[in-house]
């Protein structure tokens, strides 16, 4: 089965750092991106950026730019996203998902989400 | 970045209606338009990708239509399952924008 495992739910403070991660199994991870998608109770979906397992290489939302990263390990088929410093705003639900040219670049699998909570 | 106006924002329903909720796009986005449901609690699932290719699984009551700035996503006769929260999104050029959303609710 062709699955995203994100990891659980996360209080933190502002100020702190923080770091989810997405796993993917069932298919080759290197061979698609991952995009992240954030989504705020009684607001929309919103698409944060993409990053390629295949040479790392990303590309960021100018909304997001500057605030949060990237990355991953192909080694044991995990994305990243990560915080240096959260804020009050980043409270939201955060999903990974596959993206393929083979579908025009839609969305087709999709993380279970992570909560994450910011307050102080 | 390419605009996404979806309309309308909210819709209510009765099972067994056939219902149409259209996105326009800022620019031509040829076919790079998907759609999603979305749950509470649930992630968003791919209904429909490049503007009317069915995704495996969904019901073919589902159907989506349009090419250039011009899209709508049509439910031919509801299904108490169908109530939930629609996207669209276009996958041509980052960032990669959804529209705003269509709650359809029961009656």
């Amino acid at each position: 089965e062709v699955q995203l495992v994100q990891s659980g739910a996360e209080l933190k403070k502002p100020g702190e750092s923080l770091r989810i991660s997405c796993q993917g199994s069932g298919y080759r991870f290197g061979t698609y991106w991952i995009s992240w998608v954030r989504l705020v109770p009684g607001k929309g979906l919103e698409w944060m950026g993409r990053f390629d397992p295949t040479d790392s290489n990303t590309d960021y939302s100018l909304s997001f730019q500057g605030h949060v990263a990237f990355s991953g390990d192909n080694s044991i088929s995990t994305a990243y996203l990560q915080w240096s410093s959260l804020k009050a705003s980043d409270t939201a639900i955060y999903f990974c998902a596959r993206q393929t040219p083979q579908q025009r670049y839609a969305m087709d699998v999709w993380g279970q989400g992570t909560a994450v909570t910011v307050s102080s | 970045d390419i605009q996404m106006t979806q309309s309308p924002p909210s819709l209510s329903a009765s099972a067994g209606d056939r219902v149409t909720i259209t996105c326009r796009t800022s620019q031509s986005i040829y076919k790079y338009l998907n759609w999603y449901q979305l749950k509470p609690r649930k992630a968003p699932k791919l209904l429909i990708s490049g503007a009317s290719s069915l995704q495996s699984g969904v019901p073919s009551r589902f159907s989506g239509s349009g090419s250039g700035t011009d899209f709508t996503l049509t439910i031919s006769s509801l299904q108490p399952e169908d109530f939930a929260t629609y996207y669209c999104q276009q996958s041509h050029i980052p960032p990669y924008t959804f529209g705003q959303g269509t709650n359809l609710e029961i009656k």
